[in-house]
């Protein structure tokens, strides 16, 4: 059974603080996402990577980054977080263009 | 650009049919996606049209048609549990990340 982890369901930390997600998935899926979901806004990119060491900025990139030093293994980083990047945080892998698998997100608030 | 358009929301009674539709105008186009998503879970697939035409999976069913570039997913026998977001999705590519509607919220009520 395909299965994306994430490393918490819940996180509540204050301004300024640097935050780390991560996300494994194993399927040996070569691509990996990371989106944020907000009402009304529906599921916005930040981040992909289609190899390891390989990272490409989505549609809301600015005050992220992101890391994958193993296939498996997607990690994203708020270097500073702030209260605009409270959102759920939804990790994704895929093998092709047609399905992705998603992880059961992350509900980030920042203080 | 890329841009999906779906309903924001769609009510429908227990036992009926309804159908969620999706137009789509993006750069390029390799087929539709349909993802469902409960309340504070995660977006899990449904179904997929790389071709023209109607895809049936038990009570879902969902149609493409290219040259209008729209489709829809047509939910059959309303559960409540089908009481979800539903999300039309397109790869622009074969190696792009996919684009997102934003959503239609179906609410199933008895």
């Amino acid at each position: 059974d395909v299965k994306v982890t994430q490393s918490s369901r819940y996180l509540v930390k204050r301004t300024g603080e640097k935050v780390f997600l991560e996300c494994v998935q194993d399927m040996d899926h070569e691509n990996m996402f990371w989106y944020r979901q907000d009402p009304g806004l529906g599921l916005r990119l930040i981040y992909f990577s289609y190899d390891v060491k390989m990272k490409e900025k989505g549609d809301i990139p600015e005050g992220y980054s992101v890391s994958r030093e193993k296939k498996e293994r997607f990690s994203l980083i708020l270097e500073s977080a702030s209260t605009n990047q409270t959102s759920m945080y939804l990790c994704a892998s895929s093998g092709g263009a047609d399905t992705q698998y998603f992880g059961p997100g992350t509900r980030l608030t920042v203080l | 650009g890329q841009s999906l358009e779906q309903p924001s929301e769609v009510t429908a009674v227990e036992g009926a049919i309804v159908q969620i539709n999706c137009t789509y105008q993006t750069s390029g186009f390799y087929g539709l996606s349909w993802y469902q998503q409960h309340d504070g879970g995660a977006p899990t697939f449904l179904s997929y049209n790389a071709l023209d035409g109607l895809e049936e999976t038990g009570r879902f069913s969902s149609f493409l048609s290219r040259s209008d570039s729209y489709g829809y997913l047509l939910l059959q026998e309303l559960q409540m549990k089908d009481s979800a977001s539903y999300f039309c999705a397109v790869p622009p590519s074969g190696n792009t990340p996919l684009v997102f509607g934003k959503g239609t919220r179906l609410s199933v009520i008895a």
